[in-house]
């Protein structure tokens, strides 16, 4: 079925280890989009893509590390995780402006 | 940076209450939108408003736009357990598609 496919969806990993967590949408969207939600926080914007080759940062990207050669493929890599970065994380692609977003089922990350 | 806040944090009706939940901004946004989210998932849009003023219906659902195109509210009529759920509004703004998300509301309808 088309839609956005996040792997893995459950990770543990231990603190100053690289981790890469994996998006990949079977449109074309143009826009992709890695969020974080925390209790307390709701949704916040770690990177985001306009198309493939162009990224930017978003509220809080120090630590995260993204690429996109692919359109369909945004992947999102922890360079050194510590526990602040224990969350779960949502992809999202964007059709075009005035659509809403679709997301993956999130991959929930603790670091130990 | 762009605020948006919700209203209530939580909310624990029985079934068949009415509910408002409500969504303000300083900011003014080009469009907002509503999504739903069930535990271990992502959010599904609901809706998006557009025009300032603008109201739009979904079954029991009812979404507003402020008339300044700063905030918003979703109101249920005759809540039932399948409404059960985190509900976000999320602002867009014109660059690059990006949205703000508020904290969501966490309903709960007891049967």
């Amino acid at each position: 079925d088309a839609g956005i496919t996040q792997s893995p969806r459950y990770k543990i990993t231990e603190t100053g280890r690289q981790v890469t967590l994996m998006c990949h949408q079977t449109w074309s969207h143009s826009y992709m989009f890695w969020y974080r939600q925390d209790l307390g926080h709701g949704l916040r914007l770690i990177y985001y893509s306009a198309a493939a080759d162009i990224t930017d940062k978003g509220e809080v990207p120090d630590g995260y590390v993204v690429s996109r050669s692919k359109t369909e493929n945004f992947p999102l890599t922890l360079e050194s995780a510590t526990r602040s970065q224990t969350s779960v994380y949502f992809c999202a692609s964007l059709r075009g402006t005035g659509y809403g977003y679709t997301f993956g089922s999130g991959t929930r990350l603790t670091v130990v | 940076t762009q605020l948006l806040e919700q209203s209530p944090q939580f909310l624990s009706i029985q079934e068949g209450e009415n509910l408002t939940v409500y969504c303000n901004s300083s900011s003014v946004f080009s469009s907002l939108q509503w999504y739903r989210q069930e535990p271990g998932e992502g959010p599904v849009l609901l809706v998006t408003v557009v025009t300032g003023g603008e109201v739009k219906k979904l079954k029991r659902l009812t979404f507003q736009f402020g008339d300044a195109r700063k905030d918003s509210s979703l109101h249920i009529t005759a809540a039932q357990p399948g409404d059960t759920g985190l509900y976000l509004c999320a602002g867009v703004s014109t660059n690059a598609g990006k949205s703000t998300f508020g904290d969501g509301t966490t309903l709960t309808v007891k049967p």
